[in-house]
């Protein structure tokens, strides 16, 4: 079973450059989230979605643009890339509100 | 507002010696209560969560954390250390809402 898969695993931007973060499941999970870990900060939440066609804002947005279009997929964009977004990105998914999520690996991203 | 605290940033303990991690938690009403680990380079794996019922909850590989409402408390233990516990920590909370809220992480060494 593939779970989360994210790609890429590693990505270098250059300041002011755009690119899409993929994350796909395979679980039929209504639920999907990015979430963005820099060091000592923990996991914060970015945008999340609780269906196809609907996203919404968690508490990091800023810089950040997502869409649901299908289940399986839910793509984190970054436009016009800052040194701040700088970290590693975790797509995440859940079937049931509360239960447990279940994370890719992560994609780990450096703007220089 | 809700918030998860780790007052360990980074714990070090002997193999085969017993562990302890603290998590307090501010929450308007009883939230589920999660611990995950994260390996290194790798995603979010749950150990463990509570809902409610008994509040000693049992995890996996050998994990187990007691929440204590009166202290706002859901501490992680192990009784006996191995070296590939060395991982770090999260605890989350959520209550009936898409979000979680995450810790900022205890980073557990293990030495032999």
């Amino acid at each position: 079973n593939a779970g989360v898969t994210q790609t890429p695993k590693f990505h270098i931007l250059k300041i002011g450059q755009s690119m899409t973060l993929q994350c796909t499941q395979d679980m039929n999970h209504n639920y999907m989230y990015w979430y963005r870990q820099d060091p000592g900060m923990g996991l914060k939440l970015i945008y999340y979605s609780v269906g196809a066609g609907i996203t919404d804002k968690g508490e990091v947005p800023n810089g950040y643009n997502v869409s649901r279009s299908t289940t399986e997929d839910f793509p984190l964009r970054l436009e016009l890339a800052a040194p701040s977004q700088t970290s590693v990105y975790f797509c995440a998914t859940s079937g049931v509100v509360g239960e447990k999520l279940f994370f890719g690996s992560g994609t780990q991203l450096s703007v220089l | 507002a809700q918030s998860v605290t780790q007052p360990d940033i980074h714990i070090t303990v002997s193999e085969g010696a017993s562990l302890e991690l603290r998590c307090n938690y501010s929450y308007g009403a009883t939230p589920y209560l999660f611990w995950y680990v994260q390996s290194p380079g790798q995603g979010l794996q749950l150990l463990l969560k509570y809902f409610s019922g008994d509040t000693l909850v049992q995890g996996i590989k050998g994990f187990e954390a007691e929440f204590k409402r009166s202290q706002s408390s859901f501490n992680l233990r192990k009784p006996s250390v191995h070296w590939s516990d060395a991982a770090e920590y999260f605890c989350a909370v959520g209550e009936d809402t898409d979000k979680l809220i995450f810790g900022t992480g205890t980073r557990l060494q293990v030495f032999p």
